[in-house]
């Protein structure tokens, strides 16, 4: 079963726009991260943050965790056309688990 | 460097058939996986290997098998296809034990089973 879950499934905004793309889990975990698929195409990977971190920072993106919601956000700040893709939230579980778990993820749009 | 390549990119088989897809990385990662993706259910985690020699089953390992003889190498063998095996197969590697890791993708292999 997934872990973690996004919302929206789909965002539709215009460029310029700021993006706001949350995750929830079910149980604790070791880190989180974030991933871009543009379509048709492999995975890429955007930011890590572990579970003692509540913010990270990359270029226009910004990740905060809330360990104590089982939540984190993903900004992507004055959006591009070339944002347009899909993002997934993966985690992996505290205990050891070297399985790294995705959402269903988040389909963005940025309309020019 | 390549990074994580997989062969082939598109493949369409018969009910039964059997294939293997291929999965190679040329960035010395002791951690490498396979997850299948189908719209609207993200990617599942299929098998997963912390080095050669060694392999692990994920979510969904039924009707699949996995082998890791060398570093590079991760190959996922379909044993008899079946339609509900009709997916976007993708393979990753990591260093480390992979879940704390960035993962770096191929660009995966889109299989379809009459």
């Amino acid at each position: 079963s997934q872990q973690g879950e996004e919302d929206p499934q789909a965002l539709s905004i215009q460029e310029g726009e700021n993006a706001t793309m949350n995750c929830s889990y079910k149980t604790s975990i070791n880190n989180l991260q974030w991933y871009r698929q543009n379509s048709g195409r492999g995975l890429v990977h955007l930011i890590l943050i572990r579970s003692n971190e509540r913010e990270k920072h990359s270029g226009r993106l910004r990740v905060t965790l809330d360990t104590s919601k089982k939540s984190s956000s993903l900004l992507i700040t004055a959006s591009r056309a070339a944002d347009t893709a899909s993002y997934f939230c993966a985690t992996g579980m505290r205990g050891g688990s070297e399985k790294l778990v995705f959402g269903k993820g988040t389909k963005l749009t940025v309309n020019p | 460097n390549a990074g994580v390549t997989q062969t082939p990119k598109f493949q369409v088989l018969k009910t039964g058939q059997s294939m293997t897809l291929q999965c190679a990385q040329d960035m010395n990662h002791e951690y490498m996986s396979w997850y299948r993706q189908d719209p609207g259910m993200g990617l599942r985690l299929i098998h997963y290997s912390v080095g050669a020699g060694i392999t692990d089953q994920g979510e969904v390992p039924n009707g699949y098998n996995v082998s890791r003889s060398t570093t590079e190498d991760f190959p996922l063998r379909l044993l008899s296809a079946a339609p509900s095996q009709t997916s976007v197969y993708f393979c990753a590697s990591s260093t480390g034990t992979g879940a704390g890791e960035t993962q770096y993708f191929g660009p995966g292999t889109r299989l379809l089973v009459l």
